[in-house]
Formats: C-alpha cells, structure tokens, sequence
C-alpha cells in the first residue's frame, strides 16, 4: 500500500514564525502536492513538484515556498505565518510522470493532514 | 474539468448497500471518473475509478451509464466507518495536476 507520511497531525505556532511541514511517500512517487483544506472552500492547491528540485505554483502560492530535495519528500514553507494561514494542510502523492496520460497513476494518494493553527 | 454535481447528503443502513450517485453531463471522451471519500479530520482517501467500464474492487463498485453522463459509487455492505464525505471526481489524464473535489456527498452510516 502506498504510504504518505506527515511530520504533524497538529501544530500551533505564533504570527510571524517560520513553519516547515514535511511530507514523506514510500512509494517512489514523481509528483507531490501540497493542498490546503478550509470549510466552504475545499481543497486549494498551493504546489506541486514533478520531480526532484522541480516546483510549480498551484492556485494559491502567496505566503508559502516549498522544497524537494529528495525524491520521497516534499517540504512546505510558510516564511512568516499569519492568522489567515490557520488550515488542514495535506500532502499528497502520484505516479504518473509528467508527460504521460495513464489514469491508474494518476491516482493522488494523501497523508493523514495537519492542522496548522497560527496564533 | 467537466462539472460534477452530488446530493449534499445520504444516510444508509448499517449492513445494507449504499448507493451514492453522481452527475457529470459534460463529460468528454479522454475523462476518467474518480471516487475519493474523507473521514472526519483525516486525508481524502482512492476508492476507485473508471473510464466507461463498470470497475469493483475491495472497497466497492462504479457502475458508468452508457452514455456516461453519470455514475453511482456502491458500498456493498456499509459499516460506520464508511461515514464519510464522499466526493466524485472527473479528470482527463492529461488535464493538469490539481483534482477539484468539489463539496461531496456526506454519508451516515447508521446502526
């Protein structure tokens, strides 16, 4: 089974800090995806990285970087948290390289979530 | 994406089959339809997906129509833990990264 890892379920933080979430897949995965989850607005996607050192903006990018060093992980940033960060942040993972069109590995598999609040 | 439209809510016996339908009329030729469901607090999980072909597996069952305007995801024999929401999903392959999971049907499973 594919597997997908967060670093926390839950977190708190004050305005202003700097806030790392990590994601880990153990299935080899190329691409990785950071979502955002708020009530009435379903999931956002902030980013997503294709490949190793390889990122690009999703919808909503303002207030966060991300970093993928190694192919199994995929880190989220938020450089300096504010209120309006406070979310269920999710990871996800998929197969499917870049340039090819198979359904099945398209399939978006997600860690557990955390839930960020920023104080 | 085509638009995918699904009851905002359902309750099911517990033991007995849910049926969760789900209306996608302007679906084009090269798009797949995906079931997701999320647990309370947790992430979305796959359930399953199909093209025109009805697909089981573990989890459950999609049946397509012909004309593939809409589908119905089938929990065979639902427990409370299938208390979830359960979101219908139409992608083409090739139509970029983001799954738009949409408001869902929020199912409840009851003893």
């Amino acid at each position: 089974d594919v597997k997908v890892t967060q670093s926390s379920r839950y977190l708190v933080k004050r305005t202003g800090e700097k806030v790392f979430l990590e994601c880990v897949q153990d299935m080899d995965h190329e691409n990785m995806f950071w979502y955002r989850q708020d009530p009435g607005l379903g999931l956002r996607l902030i980013y997503f990285s294709y490949d190793v050192k390889m990122k690009e903006k999703g919808d909503i990018p303002e207030g966060y970087s991300v970093s993928r060093e190694k192919k199994e992980r995929f880190s989220l940033i938020l450089e300096s948290a504010s209120t309006n960060q406070t979310s269920m942040y999710l990871c996800a993972s998929s197969l499917t390289p870049r340039t090819s069109g198979h359904a099945s590995t398209d399939t978006q598999y997600f860690g557990p979530g955390t839930r960020l609040t920023v104080l | 994406d085509a638009k995918t439209t699904q009851p905002t809510s359902m309750d099911c016996a517990e033991g007995r089959a849910a049926n969760l339908p789900c209306n996608h009329s302007t679906i084009s030729g090269n798009e797949y339809v995906y079931w997701y469901r999320q647990i309370h607090s947790q992430g979305p999980q796959y359930i399953i997906h199909g093209l025109k072909n009805n697909e089981t597996n573990e989890m459950a069952s999609l049946i397509i129509t012909e004309d593939r305007k809409s589908s119905t995801l089938i929990l065979p024999h639902a427990t409370l833990r299938d208390t979830a929401v359960y979101y219908c999903i139409v992608k083409s392959p090739n139509s970029g990264y983001a799954l738009n999971f949409g408001k869902g049907t929020s199912l409840l499973v009851t003893p």
